[in-house]
């Protein structure tokens, strides 16, 4: 599975737009890039998943450029609530059984 | 999205006992399941992976005499830690996959207090 570099933190103000960004130098053809966010105590939640270019939901964006060697997440207009540890994997998901290494994850703070 | 449930949210044992943690796929088959611990502001580090039918298979490091796990059907894969110490005590994480096999799905996690 491709290594994955993010900022240990991030601050942010209500109300503002957060950009975080993943670097995973060495992934491969059949990975994806998916984000996961977690508050403390609970299990990890799926925000996002994309291959290339640009996806985008209810809840985020994610933009990867054209040689996939990172990724970034984006959050718009974030709220207090949006304070948690958020999580870049790359892997096949679709292989059997491959597995997923988490890294250090990017603990954001919303402030008032 | 796909729901995957952890039993109990929480449990504190006694040293020496052992205590059990179901992970079950609510809406979906998992033919394998993933098992990983996290410490307090630590990230989660892979334990385990639960195959359906066969044989976990454990990261190095990870003594599978001490966590057992078991995998019976394609909606419930548990974990046993055996003769539980103070330093046993963690957070507790499964996730599991959907069929098409390309998102990852997380339990709540269980909080295991050895006493």
């Amino acid at each position: 599975l491709a290594k994955t570099t993010q900022p240990i933190s991030m601050d942010s103000y209500e109300g503002q737009e957060v950009n975080i960004t993943c670097s995973h130098n060495n992934i491969a053809t059949n990975d994806y890039i998916t984000w996961y966010q977690q508050f403390p105590s609970q299990g990890p939640r799926f925000i996002i998943q994309g291959y290339k270019t640009k996806v985008t939901n209810e809840v985020a964006s994610l933009f990867i450029p054209a040689d996939r060697k990172s990724s970034t997440l984006s959050l718009p207009r974030v709220s207090l609530s949006d304070t948690a540890v958020y999580y870049c994997l790359v892997g096949d998901m679709g292989a059997a059984g491959n597995k997923l290494t988490f890294g250090g994850g990017t603990r954001v703070l919303v402030k008032p | 999205g796909a729901v995957v449930s952890q039993h109990p949210s929480w449990v504190i044992c006694k040293s020496g006992t052992s205590v059990k943690i179901e992970c079950r796929s609510l809406d979906f088959q998992a033919t394998t399941m993933f098992w990983y611990r996290q410490f307090p502001k630590q990230s989660l580090m892979l334990m385990a992976t639960s195959n359906e039918g066969s044989k976990a298979t454990y990261e190095q490091g990870v003594e599978k005499d001490k966590f057992l796990i078991n995998h019976a059907s394609l909606t419930l894969s548990t974990l046993t830690v055996t003769s539980a110490h103070p330093e046993d005590s963690s957070f507790y994480i499964c996730s599991a996959s959907t069929s098409s096999g390309n998102t990852i799905y997380f339990g709540e996690g269980s909080w295991l207090t050895v006493v």
